[in-house]
Formats: C-alpha cells, structure tokens, sequence
C-alpha cells in the first residue's frame, strides 16, 4: 500500500536559517507528491506538488523534487522567517485527491 | 483561497452520546467531500469519501454505521460520531475537492469523549 514517512519534530530554528523536513514514501507506481502546510487556527494548505519524477515544486521560497531513485521529496527552504512556523505535512496520491498524509512535522522560528 | 469551516472547533462529550461535526464550504461548491481522522503526532487517517446525492465510501476500518456521514447539499456535509466512546477521541478534518484543483480542508474538530 501507500504510505509516507516524514521527519519527527518538532523543529526549532532561528530566523534565516536553512530548514529542511525529510519525507520518504512507498507506493506502487507514480504518485503525485505534496507539501501541505497548517498554520495555528486554519486548516491545511497545498504548498507545492510535483506529479512526475525529477519535478520540483516550488512556493514562497519552499523547494521539494521529486526523486524516484530515493523515493523522497524533501521539503527546504534557504531562510525561514517567522511566519513559516507551522505544521508541515508530505502527502502522496495516486490520482491527486485521495491523499495520503504523513505524521506532520512542527516548524517554530524564533526571531 | 477558497475557505472551509468546521462547528464546533472543539467538542466534549460523555461517553455513549452523539456528536455531530459540520463542515461547510464558504465561497465554491464541491461535489466531493472528505472526512479525515489524525491522532496525536500521528498521520491524517482518510476515513470516507462522499458524492453529494449519493452514499458515502468508507475506508477499511472504518465503521460506517458507528460514524454516519451526511453529504446535504454542495457546501454542506456532516460526520456523526454515534455512541461516542473515550477511543474515539480524535482531531476530525474535512476536505472538499472542487473540480481537479486541489483539495481544500477545515480547521478540524477536537473530539473529547469522557
């Protein structure tokens, strides 16, 4: 079956920092692969999504490529600010609405 | 971006009652909705998938007489949780899909049952 592995948290981080979240997969086939992002109070976010291998899917300065060799889609950005804390989700579908989630990862960024 | 609420945001109930979850859809219409479940430091569990007008699919797993999910109109669906007990304690998210875009979810609903 599917499933998505992703990073622990929590994460702190000072401002500016480089922040990356693991997340690895299993699936059979060629899943679409997602970022989605819950702030405090709302609900959750697309972020970015790649559909095929080698993709990279990019927002507000958040990257992630699809890599199929590893089964991964890393999500980093080169400089947090504090408005990026959040709870950060790897997602994956096979036909891009039945998803997929992974644990959830929470980002705090001290200014 | 389009908005989804959920009342309550926050439920405590007694063990044995039922609790009813809605989810509604603000600004679009969506002939397909989601219901999530997601334990604590655990992942989003997909519980059901429903089609308005029509019955509701369940996950494996999933009880469908225990957690009774009604698709009323294209921005309105709810999840009850019948003869809720203390392992049904949970945080309960939908979701719409509107067309192929991707899908917009609620702010979810803590359920604690006493």
């Amino acid at each position: 079956g599917n499933s998505v592995t992703q990073m622990e948290g929590p994460v702190t981080l000072s401002e500016e920092a480089f922040l990356t979240i693991n997340c690895t997969y299993t699936a059979t086939g060629y899943p679409s692969l997602f970022w989605y992002v819950q702030y405090p109070g709302e609900g959750l976010q697309l972020l970015l999504k790649a559909t095929k291998a080698d993709d990279k899917g990019s927002n507000k300065g958040f990257e992630a490529t699809y890599r199929k060799e590893t089964t991964s889609f890393h999500l980093e950005k080169g400089s947090v600010q504090v408005s990026d804390s959040a709870v950060y989700f790897c997602a994956l579908s096979p036909n891009d609405y039945k998803l997929s989630f992974g644990a959830g990862t929470t980002v705090t960024v001290r200014a | 971006g389009a908005v989804v609420s959920q009342h309550p945001s926050w439920v405590i109930c007694k063990s044995g009652t039922s609790v009813k979850i809605e989810c509604r859809s603000l600004d679009f219409q969506a002939t397909t909705m989601f219901w999530y479940r997601q334990f604590p430091k655990q992942s989003l569990m997909l519980m059901a998938t429903s089609n308005e007008g029509s019955k509701a699919t369940y996950e494996q797993g999933v009880e469908k007489d225990k957690f009774l999910i009604n698709h009323a109109s294209l921005t309105l669906s709810t999840l009850t949780v019948t003869s809720a007990h203390p392992e049904d304690s949970s945080f309960y998210i939908c979701s719409f899909l509107e067309g192929s875009k991707p899908q917009f979810f609620g702010p979810g609903t803590r359920l604690t049952v006493l």
